[in-house]
This record gives C-alpha cells, structure tokens and sequence, in this order.
C-alpha cells in the first residue's frame, strides 16, 4: 500500500528565501511528526499533530518555522528567511495513534546555499 | 527523556547472528523499548518494541533484560541488506495515553561483511 510520501525529493534555496514542504501521511492516519536530520547525526523531533491540533512545536527551532495540518490530512512545513544551518533531510512520520509505530517517508533533502 | 546508549558501530558477517546491545539505566516503568533503522537515503524503518518480555516478530527479536535497564536487538541471519544505522529509543506515552515523539539518539551503524 502507500507509505508516507513527501516532496520535493531535493530543494535547493538561495539563504533569505522561503520553502515549503508537503508531508502526504499514510491514508487515515491521526498523528503526525516532523523531524530534522542533519548530517551524520539522528533525526530530532519538530514537531506533532493529532488530526489538525498541534500540539507539540517545542522542537522547531526557531520563529522561523511553522508547520500546519489543516485538514487533518496532509501537512506542510514552512521556513521563511532560509539560513545556511537549515540544511538538513527533512522527515515526516504518521502513524494511526497509541503506540502504534511511526511510518517515516523518505524525507525532503534541503540544501541552503 | 529517559536516554538509551549505543555503541557508534559494530561489524557483522554475512548469515551469522548480530546482537545489538542497548543500555537504558533510566527507564521508567511506563516507557516502551523501540528499535526503528535507518538505510542509507531513506527515513527509519520501524523493526520491533516491547515493554517487559522479549519479542520476536518476522524482522528481529528483542530481549530485554528482567530489570529493564537494557535490552539486545538479534538479527538472527544478517543479510547484506541489514546494514543501517540501528536506533534503540525509549518511548513516552503521556498520562493521556497518546501517541506521542520518539527521541533518536546517534544509534549503531552496522556493516555486513559479505
């Protein structure tokens, strides 16, 4: 069946521009997550929705970045003003609730130059 | 959070059993063991979790040691197609009941000698 599909795969953006960056979750699915992964290192939580409620963002790092879910459904996470250290893959996780596994997409790579 | 730890890399051969440890001294009672992986260009991977008694399922196994404070990931026959970076991470659920974050550590990269 469909996993979690994101895009864009890549984006390159010039520092100073805006991104966005959409999170299809698996079909049905109540919560999900976005993570930060720099290189070599873990993906660090963001932030996570239950339906349209967000409600944890005490991951994102700075004003610069909002996520939204309208819907319930697909989710988008934005970054204004993009700086060099927002390099980074950028993973989506949803999952069905309680403590079902999380099912990650294979993330947006995002390279500021 | 409670924190697990891992060590950076381990080496394994082709068919022959791994044994991935992990260390949690400060779990709590409520905290689930999880054991996601991660290949290269693709986001984790969800492999196995357990609370108190070992598990098996199709991908791996998980023991976890009686007093909680650790707990080992055996891939009973690695394959080439193992090798990844393999993350032990202690799951809260809030007093609600719902689902909540995983926090990833650095995890283990394991390589699979052919």
């Amino acid at each position: 069946g469909a996993g979690v599909s994101q895009s864009p795969r890549y984006k390159v953006a010039k520092r100073g521009q805006d991104v966005a960056l959409r999170c299809d979750p698996i079909s049905g699915h109540v919560s999900l997550f976005w993570y930060q992964q720099a290189l070599g290192q873990g993906p660090e939580f963001l932030t996570y929705f239950q339906n349209e409620a967000q409600l944890d963002k005490s991951g994102l790092p700075s004003d610069r970045f909002f996520a939204e879910r309208p819907e319930g459904s697909v989710s988008t996470l934005k970054i204004q003003r993009t700086q060099q250290e927002d390099s980074a893959v950028y993973l989506c996780a949803s999952s069905p609730g309680g403590n079902s596994p999380l099912h990650f997409g294979n993330g947006t790579r995002l390279t500021v130059t | 959070d409670a924190k697990t730890t891992q060590p950076n890399s381990m080496e394994s051969n082709e068919e022959e059993p791994v044994h991935l440890p992990c260390n949690h001294s400060t779990i709590s009672g409520t905290d689930y063991i999880h054991w996601y992986r991660q290949l290269p260009s693709q986001g984790p991977e969800y492999v196995i979790h357990g609370l108190t008694s070992n598990v098996n399922n199709r991908m791996a196994s998980l023991a976890i040691a009686e007093d909680r404070k650790s707990s080992t990931l055996i891939l009973h026959r690695a394959t080439l197609r193992d090798a990844a970076v393999y993350y032990c991470i202690l799951r809260v659920i809030n007093s609600g009941g719902s689902n909540y974050k995983l926090t990833f550590g650095k995890g283990t990269l394991l390589t699979v000698n052919p």
